[in-house]
């Protein structure tokens, strides 16, 4: 089975620090998306930074990079110069590429608290 | 803004009682999926469409149902309702064929059973 694993149920950094977010999946497949999703206090699920997994280089997305370790099914979240906006809960997802179903498996989520 | 709609966003029910989310995928988007999310928790696969056919299935309750109609808009139905059905349940969409890989959500519908 495939599975999704988030071991820090809660986060806290200070204003303009860094701060990285642990992820580990498990699957048999070779090929897949990796994705961290961000759901605010609003409840929006929005898309923070995909990772295609036959890239070896690490996604990047302004103040946001992952730290993709392929052998160690590790995919974790590195947020630098947080910001109080940046508080919300993150979501890691997995999904096989080119699949029957493109449905996204959802880790536990953390919930990351920017603090003044 | 995704360009997934979901209505209605809120919605406050009885327990026994049936209610019907809708939801209208991105443009161009042929596939739907469906979410719940119950408090402070993951979201949890409930259903997936692909162009008006079933396509995948995860832990949907057989009291919900879902469908997509021709125009791609897609309905939740959920019947004989118990308090633990209280969730915010979230659309999402995407090309599927050819895609990336990442789902489109909408703002989501949160349901209130009491």
């Amino acid at each position: 089975a495939q599975t999704v694993t988030q071991s820090q149920p809660e986060m806290s950094v200070q204003e303009a620090e860094t701060v990285t977010l642990s992820c580990t999946y498990d699957t048999s497949e070779n090929n897949y998306y990796l994705f961290w999703y961000k759901q605010p206090p609003s409840r929006q699920m929005i898309l923070v930074i995909r990772q295609e997994a036959y890239k070896q280089q690490n996604a990047t997305e302004n103040r946001f990079s992952v730290n993709f370790q392929k052998a160690a099914k590790s995919f974790s979240l590195k947020i630098s110069d947080s910001q109080l906006g940046d508080t919300a809960m993150y979501f890691c997802a997995f999904v096989p590429r080119g699949g029957a179903t493109n449905k996204l498996i959802f880790g536990t989520g953390t919930l990351l608290a920017v603090q003044p | 803004d995704s360009g997934v709609t979901q209505t209605p966003k809120h919605l406050i029910t009885a327990t026994g009682q049936r209610v019907t989310l809708r939801c209208s995928p991105r443009s161009g988007d042929l596939s739907v999926y469906w979410y719940q999310q119950s408090l402070d928790q993951g979201l949890q696969f409930l259903i997936q469409y692909y162009n008006g056919e079933e396509r995948a299935k995860g832990n949907i309750l057989e009291r919900f149902s879902a469908q997509q109609f021709p125009d791609l808009h897609s309905e939740l139905n959920l019947s004989s309702l118990e308090l633990g059905d209280s969730a915010l349940y979230f659309c999402a969409s995407s090309v599927f064929q050819g895609s990336t890989g990442e789902l489109f959500f909408g703002e989501g519908s949160r349901l209130t059973v009491l």
